[in-house]
């Protein structure tokens, strides 16, 4: 069965600083790797996606992540953290092969704290 | 172009009556999922439709939940018989396809008294 573990619940970086959000993974075969945010009182959005191809993946709002296989992880980045980052992330996986299946597993979350 | 839209936003109900969802998807996309989201937890993934095959309903918690979707547009969750542990947010996402990102509607925050 595939699993996605964010080890931290809660991540707090000051502004203008780097960010980290830690995921890994474990599904068989190759994964596909997502990345989503949620806003307070808002649907999940996507931020990224990992389909195959450069490990190094860009997203929206200046975020990007790093496929390593390896480490079966997939870490959240931004150079330069916002106080508008503030919010919930959430990292999903699932396999590639799933035949007619697309059960999308998601992370428990880790809430994003930016302060001045 | 219109998002993910869900109805109702917020649904009070009372300890064993029955309650319907609604989700509005992406026109064009093919593929649908319900999620449910009880409070400070991840997701929990629910069923999901794509096009004409049969759905994967291996998510659903018990037989009280059940889903319909017509043709590629709107799905119905309904949850009969309803009870305290149901109380969650039901999340709404549709993709292009089973291979694309998922786009999520606002969500439905049910509660059960």
């Amino acid at each position: 069965a595939q699993s996605v573990a964010q080890p931290e619940d809660q991540v707090n970086v000051a502004e203008g600083n780097p960010l980290t959000v830690k995921c890994t993974y474990s599904v068989s075969g190759n994964p596909y790797l997502f990345w989503y945010v949620q806003y307070p009182n808002r649907g999940l959005q996507f931020l990224l996606k990992y389909i195959t191809g450069d490990n190094l993946v860009k997203g929206s709002y200046g975020f990007e992540a790093e496929f390593n296989k390896s480490q079966t992880s997939f870490h959240l980045k931004k150079p330069s953290a916002l106080v508008s980052d503030s919010a919930l992330y959430f990292c999903a996986v699932r396999p590639t092969n799933t035949g007619t299946a697309s059960k999308l597993t998601f992370g428990t979350g880790t809430r994003l704290q930016v302060t001045l | 172009g219109a998002g993910v839209s869900q109805s109702p936003s917020n649904k009070v109900t009372e300890k064993g009556k029955d309650v319907e969802l609604r989700c509005d998807p992406i026109s064009g996309h093919t593929a649908l999922y319900w999620y449910r989201q009880r409070l400070g937890q991840g997701l929990e993934f629910l069923i999901y439709f794509q096009g004409n095959s049969a759905p994967d309903k291996s998510g659903l918690p018990s037989d009280r939940f059940s889903a319909e979707r017509t043709g590629e547009s709107v799905s119905t969750l309904t949850i009969q018989r309803t009870q305290q542990e149901d109380s969650a947010v039901y999340l709404c996402a549709s993709s292009l396809d089973r291979d694309h990102e998922q786009y999520f509607g606002p969500g439905t925050r049910l509660t059960v008294t």
